[in-house]
């Protein structure tokens, strides 16, 4: 069946301008994550959503970066005024729940973003 | 200090041999645990998941030691095709306290 998806595979962005970065889940997942991934470096949680509801939006590193999910299922990371650092892999993935052991998550192959 | 913690690497082995890493935690309260491996340039994928009595799936074998708060994997029989980054994951609580291993870096020499 279909993997989680993710578009575009590659933004490159300049310094202050909006992007949105798209996530297709397997179907049926109810728990959605967005990851980001600096070169070299381990996974950095942002944000999950259990259906369409994100109850911890902690990992979000400042306001610029802000996230929603719609039906359920596609959602959408959206950065505003993009800054050099946040030039990364930004990773999305799903599972069947957030709880219950049923946490095992399929990845997307994740949209490498270059803000120059 | 890190709540989850594995020694980068790399480690360089030869085709055929057994090779083991761990991967420590700091928080007992951790419920779940997995293995995943990440190839250059590509997401991680699921490897397997550790349970309380420990695992196997082929060649490898995956270890929770709840005491001493690691979990381990061992890979017999090494192939090219395993070099990787391997990262573990540990879950406590909600699904916002899912927490990745920066990973530890295989190479099997030919």
């Amino acid at each position: 069946g279909a993997g989680v998806s993710q578009s575009p595979s590659n933004k490159v962005t300049e310094k202050g301008k909006d992007v949105e970065l798209r996530c297709d889940p397997i179907s049926g997942h109810t728990a959605l994550y967005w990851y980001r991934q600096s070169l070299g470096q381990g996974l950095e949680f942002l944000i999950y959503f259990q259906g369409n509801s994100a109850p911890d939006k902690s990992g979000l590193p400042s306001d610029r970066f802000s996230a929603e999910r719609t039906g359920g299922s596609v959602s959408t990371l959206t950065i505003q005024r993009t800054q050099q650092e946040d030039s990364a892999v930004y990773l999305c993935a799903s599972s069947l729940a957030a709880s219950g052991g049923q946490h095992e998550q399929y990845f997307g192959p994740g949209t490498r973003l270059t803000v120059t | 200090r890190k709540e989850v913690e594995q020694d980068p690497g790399p480690f360089n082995v030869p085709e055929g041999a057994t090779v083991a890493f761990n991967c420590t935690y700091s928080n007992s309260a951790s419920q779940s645990f997995f293995w995943y491996r990440q190839d250059c340039r590509k997401e991680p994928k699921l490897l397997m998941s550790v349970y309380s009595s420990g695992n196997e799936d082929g060649r490898f074998t995956a270890q929770l030691n709840r005491a001493s708060q690691y979990i381990s994997l061992l890979i017999r029989d090494s192939k090219l095709s395993d070099s990787a980054t391997y990262l573990c994951v540990v879950i406590r609580g909600s699904a916002s306290k899912i927490i990745f291993g920066s990973g530890t870096r295989l190479s099997i020499r030919p």
